[in-house]
């Protein structure tokens, strides 16, 4: 069974970047899409963007000027920046394993805990 | 992009109910639907994808249909550990999700 974990720090000041890591155990990184997904206290799910673990990445176009995924297969880890945040991007920040059917972009079924982020000074 | 939208936003139910929700999409997205459940505090469980496929693990109460624009979520009979918020999420393109259906209890 695939686990996933998010990590990072829970604050972060305005203007600043925003880093997480997401630790995947219990299976490989590998041969897999995985993505960022967020959700705001009280409020909907907003897909931040993708990444394939040959470093392959999709970005939501509304973040896609502040966003950058990595991945580091020896680790089993992937990363999210996000840079110049606002009290707007504070939320509860998800990792999520990306499984496809034909040609579409793909269902979440295996997603971490997450981890809240809050944007404040 | 493409917009989702759900309906009801919620909707009180009893036990053994049978409770149906539906989402909406702006434009054709074929079967690139899929369902989650979250609960309070806890990430989104996937429950359906492909619209119609119950992920392993998920009771056979529930399930889903629908293709193209119109798609169905729909609760056989609601057990206790049903209430919580679903929301439906398309993945014809970038992956969007619906604003969620709470389901509370009557």
């Amino acid at each position: 069974q695939v686990q996933l974990q998010e990590s990072g720090p829970g604050l972060v000041r305005p203007s600043e970047t925003l880093s997480l890591t997401c630790t995947v155990s219990g299976g490989s990184i590998s041969s897999y899409y995985w993505s960022w997904i967020r959700q705001p206290a009280g409020k909907g799910l907003e897909w931040i963007g993708r990444i394939y673990t040959n470093g392959d990445t999709n970005y939501s176009p509304s973040l896609k000027s502040r966003v950058t995924m990595s991945v580091d297969t020896s680790k089993n880890q992937f990363s999210l920046k996000m840079n110049s945040v606002t009290a707007a991007d504070t939320a509860v920040y998800y990792c999520a394993r990306v499984l496809t059917y034909s040609y579409g972009w793909g269902y979440f079924d295996e997603w971490g805990q997450g981890t809240l982020v809050t944007v404040s000074s | 992009d493409i917009q989702m939208t759900q309906s009801p936003s919620s909707l009180s139910a009893s036990v053994g109910d049978r409770v149906t929700i539906t989402c909406r999409s702006s434009q054709s997205i074929s079967n690139y639907l899929n369902w989650y459940q979250q609960t309070p505090g806890k990430a989104p469980k996937l429950l359906i994808y492909a619209a119609s496929t119950l992920q392993s693990g998920v009771p056979s109460r529930f399930s889903g249909s629908g293709s193209g624009t119109d798609f169905t979520l729909t609760i056989s009979s609601l057990q206790p550990e049903d209430f919580a918020t679903y929301y439906c999420q398309q993945s014809h393109s970038h992956p969007g999700f619906g604003p969620g259906t709470k389901v509370d209890m009557k």
